[in-house]
């Protein structure tokens, strides 16, 4: 069974910190994509990225960083310079890929609370 | 519409009672999931549908909950007989493509929420 763990339940920085938000999964899958979701204070999801299994390669985007290792199965987020408008909780999930028709849902995490002091 | 929308937005009913919950998914998006929400945790996957056909329900709590989308639009889930426990945010999502044709992992877009509370 597929499985996310956000190990760290609240994260309290000063701004302008860089910040890391830790994601470890399990899956018994090869084929698979990995996103992560940001749920600001208004409570919508909003979606930041997804990553396939085949594609190791780190990204970047502003000030949002990913790093993605599959020897160790984790899919780190890492916020720079961060600011207040950060603050959120941070959801990381998994989908596996379809063969048969199966479950194409997401399996999230907990997710990690962001708090950015001014 | 622009986005994915629900209503209603809160709903408060009594214990026992039925709720059907709407969701009006992104326009043309093929695939449409509902998810559950409790309080401090993440979405839980409940159910799924490519075009009308409801692909797994193996994420229903159990009978009392169905969905539909019988013409591959809108979709609604009904909770019969509701219990305190169901009290939650009840989440839809869209994504362009059916995850069987594309490869899991079209990003889903999510709606605003239904919070639903059973009294």
């Amino acid at each position: 069974a597929q499985k996310v763990t956000q190990a760290q339940t609240e994260i309290s920085v000063v701004e302008k910190e860089d910040v890391t938000l830790d994601c470890v999964y399990e899956t018994r899958d090869t084929t698979y994509y990995l996103f992560w979701y940001k749920q600001p204070p208004s409570g919508e999801l909003v979606f930041l990225i997804r990553r396939n299994s085949f594609d190791e390669q780190n990204e970047i985007s502003g000030r949002y960083s990913w790093n993605f290792q599959k020897s160790t199965s984790s899919f780190n987020f890492t916020i720079t310079a961060s600011q207040v408008v950060d603050s959120a909780v941070y959801f990381c999930a998994l989908s596996e890929v379809v063969v048969r028709g199966g479950a194409d849902g997401l399996t999230f995490g907990k997710g990690t609370h962001l708090i950015i002091q001014p | 519409g622009a986005g994915v929308s629900q209503s209603p937005r809160y709903k408060v009913t009594k214990r026992g009672q039925d709720v059907a919950l709407r969701c009006d998914p992104i326009s043309g998006h093929v695939s449409l999931y509902w998810y559950r929400q409790a309080l401090g945790q993440g979405p839980e996957f409940l159910t799924y549908f490519n075009y009308e056909a409801q692909q797994d329900k193996s994420g229903l709590p159990n009978d009392r909950f169905s969905a539909e989308r019988p013409e591959g639009s809108i979709s609604t889930l009904t909770i019969q007989r509701t219990e305190q426990r169901d009290s939650a945010m009840y989440r839809c999502a869209s994504s362009l493509s059916p995850g069987i044709l594309a490869g899991a992992g079209n990003e889903q877009f999510f709606g605003p929420g239904t919070r639903l509370t059973v009294l």
